[in-house]
């Protein structure tokens, strides 16, 4: 357990839908980041969030949005969900704003049908 | 665009031979990170290194940081099934602080 904790683990949902990935940081850890992994591509940073407040963004699509919350718990939403969005979604959390490496949760992966 | 190349991108080899995992860049790192990721499961992070010429050990795998902290290595010692996974390197770029991941090495070591 790496004490990132993401929820749901698998979800499946119909083409044009609107999901919510939850997350919750390591204890301790104020940054949150989210990344998206398809099986042809990497890891893709989507936006981080740092005590709550948004610090950076990646490749994020417009339908894709994301909050982090008092408690520094986070959420990504996901709306009018395309084939092409199917992945294995990942929240890492670290300690500090800079990288010196992130832990991971194990994912939610999203399957669009 | 700041890349990290890693080689291979996919390598199978037998129980108890030696490999070497290779992630290069243009840029230099102000630190870099291994992770080893397993099927349907999250990034592990293996290491940190800081400084150029850096070599730490973990067990059987030994990372080096090159001296112009542009590029690093993971090597394997006689590697065993449980190595198999997806190894990862990733850092921040001096002066932009955008972390980035490398293009990720497959590994299958056979029994």
């Amino acid at each position: 357990d790496s004490g990132v904790t993401q929820t749901p683990k698998h979800l499946i949902t119909a083409t044009g839908q609107r999901v919510t990935l939850r997350c919750s940081p390591r204890s301790g850890d104020l940054s949150v980041y989210w990344y998206q992994q398809s099986l042809d591509q990497g890891l893709q940073f989507l936006i981080q969030y740092y005590n709550g407040e948004e610090r950076a963004k990646g490749n994020i699509l417009e339908r894709f949005s994301a909050q982090q919350f008092p408690d520094l718990h986070s959420e990504l939403n996901l709306s009018s969900l395309e084939l092409g969005d199917s992945a294995l979604y990942f929240c890492a959390s670290s300690v500090v704003d800079l990288a010196y490496g992130y832990t991971f949760g194990s994912g939610t992966r999203l399957t669009v049908v | 665009t700041q890349l990290l190349e890693q080689s291979p991108q996919f390598l199978s080899i037998q129980e108890g031979e030696n490999l070497t995992v290779y992630c290069n860049s243009s840029s230099v790192f102000s630190s870099l990170q291994w992770y080893r990721q397993e099927p349907g499961e999250g990034p592990v992070l293996l290491v940190t290194v800081v400084t150029g010429g850096e070599v730490k050990k973990l067990k059987r795998l030994t990372f080096q940081f090159g001296d112009a902290r542009k590029d690093s290595s993971l090597h394997i010692t006689a590697a065993q099934p449980g190595d198999t996974g997806l190894y990862l390197c990733a850092g921040a770029t001096s002066g932009t602080y955008k972390y980035i991941f490398g293009t990720g090495t497959r590994l299958k070591v056979l029994a």
